[in-house]
């Protein structure tokens, strides 16, 4: 089955710098690459997703881009702010029942 | 509660007793899961439905069971919940498109 492997655990940055997250995944049949922001105490929220048949995606200051060939996909937040911390997970999936595999995620601290 | 509630919000059982939790949509979505939330494990999939009686395994079914006998509802039931259980239990449901998964509230499960 998928198995999705995400790095760095922990990024700590200060305000206005980017921050990039990293995930790799192993079944190269998932064609669906979504990423969600999961705030203290909070739900997960989707923030952007990428699909197979598109290698990059944009929305204001996030980004995500995907690698097909080398099966990763990378979270791109430019001007951190705040209100950006939280803890973020990447997931890959779809398919006929289009469940979703998580990483383990990532602890996004944003120092003023 | 954008379209789908959990509950109970928190439960403290005991070692060996059964425990029923409840994921409730209001919008006819086909397909839902059950994933649990642990420090460093990420989200991990126990069960999905695909329609009404139709169920899979997740990673880490083992000691859980669900039903979906409604489209609405859709139950995962610990049959004698042990300490490993303890965790935050979130149901998700596929809305599809720009939407993707929308996640419940989360149920906070302790077993003593």
């Amino acid at each position: 089955g998928e198995n999705v492997e995400q790095h760095p655990s922990t990024l700590s940055v200060q305000e206005g710098d980017s921050a990039v997250i990293k995930c790799t995944y192993s079944d190269s049949a998932s064609n669906y690459f979504p990423w969600y922001k999961q705030e203290l105490g909070k739900r997960p929220q989707l923030i952007i997703d990428i699909r197979s048949n598109v290698g990059e995606k944009k929305d204001q200051r996030i980004a995500v881009t995907l690698n097909k060939t080398a099966k990763h996909f990378s979270l791109h937040i430019t001007e951190t702010q705040p209100e950006d911390s939280a803890v973020y997970f990447c997931a890959a999936g779809g398919g006929a029942t289009n469940k979703l595999i998580f990483g383990t995620g990532t602890l996004l601290a944003v120092q003023p | 509660d954008a379209g789908i509630t959990q509950s109970p919000r928190h439960k403290v059982t005991e070692t060996g007793t059964p425990v029923t939790l409840r994921c409730h949509q209001t919008e006819n979505h086909r397909y839902m899961y059950w994933y649990r939330q642990d420090p460093g494990h990420g989200l991990r999939l126990i069960h999905y439905s695909y329609g009404v009686k139709d169920t899979d395994k997740g990673e880490v079914s083992d000691g859980y069971s669900v039903s979906r006998s409604k489209t609405e509802d859709f139950l995962l039931t610990l049959e004698s919940a042990t300490s490993s259980q303890t965790s935050v239990y979130f149901c998700a449901i596929d809305r599809g498109g720009r939407y993707g998964y929308t996640f419940g509230s989360g149920t906070r499960l302790t077993v003593v």
